[in-house]
């Protein structure tokens, strides 16, 4: 199993640019959660989807994010327009069931907007 | 609104020692609570789950406690080696019917063994 996939590893954008980070979630598992990690406030939710439906986008800090699932394979998370306080570790993670089961997270999507 | 604190945020020790990380959170209403490792540059792996109803879980020299009543669980490892250098955080899981895995996590505890 090649774990949770996400793209780019590491992104370098402007302020304003739009964003799009990837994700392939593990084969099977039907829960997908997209969080973001900085220094500042730690590893925060930002969005969970179940059955390839947002079921809490609470955490998504304003408009300017989005977060899709087309099918169960992959999922985006954009941001449009950028600035530099959305500079972070995003991490996909994914895992099967509702709930109580192991979470796998991907290796994270570093970004730096400049 | 349920907040995980995680004591101490960094913890040095010479290789052989047996150490204790500690994770409190204020509402006791959880499903299950996760230990997690992250190295540097890397995302988390989970190390341990605790459901609700259970008081500890073990793999290999890595033990985790959990009181749900007092609200703290504790990540016992046993003759840590330079190996076990990482970032350690728990997290909880609320105790809601559409919460899922939806996650919040402790500030973690850096650590480091010295050879």
């Amino acid at each position: 199993d090649a774990g949770v996939i996400q793209s780019p590893r590491h992104e370098v954008t402007e302020m304003g640019q739009e964003v799009t980070l990837r994700c392939k979630p593990i084969s099977g598992h039907n829960s997908l959660f997209w969080y973001r990690q900085t220094m500042m406030r730690g590893l925060e939710l930002l969005i969970y989807f179940n059955n390839n439906v947002p079921i809490d986008d609470s955490g998504m800090p304003e408009d300017r994010f989005s977060a899709k699932m087309p099918n169960a394979s992959f999922s985006t998370l954009k941001i449009q327009p950028s600035e530099p306080r959305d500079s972070a570790v995003y991490f996909c993670a994914s895992s099967f069931g509702w709930t109580g089961n192991t979470i796998y997270f991907g290796e994270g999507s570093w970004l730096t907007v400049v | 609104k349920q907040e995980v604190t995680q004591i101490p945020a960094a913890l040095s020790v010479p290789e052989g020692e047996n150490l204790v990380l500690n994770c409190s959170f204020t509402d006791s209403a959880i499903y299950n609570l996760q230990w997690f490792r992250q190295d540097p540059g890397k995302g988390l792996t989970s190390l341990l789950l605790i459901q609700s109803s259970q008081r500890e879980q073990t793999s290999g020299r890595l033990n985790a406690s959990l009181d749900k009543s007092s609200g703290r669980s504790t990540l016992y490892i046993a003759a840590s080696q330079p190996g076990d250098s990482a970032t350690y955080l728990c997290a909880v899981s609320p105790r809601s019917s559409n919460a899922g895995n939806m996650l919040t996590f402790g500030g973690g505890t850096r650590l480091m063994v010295k050879p």
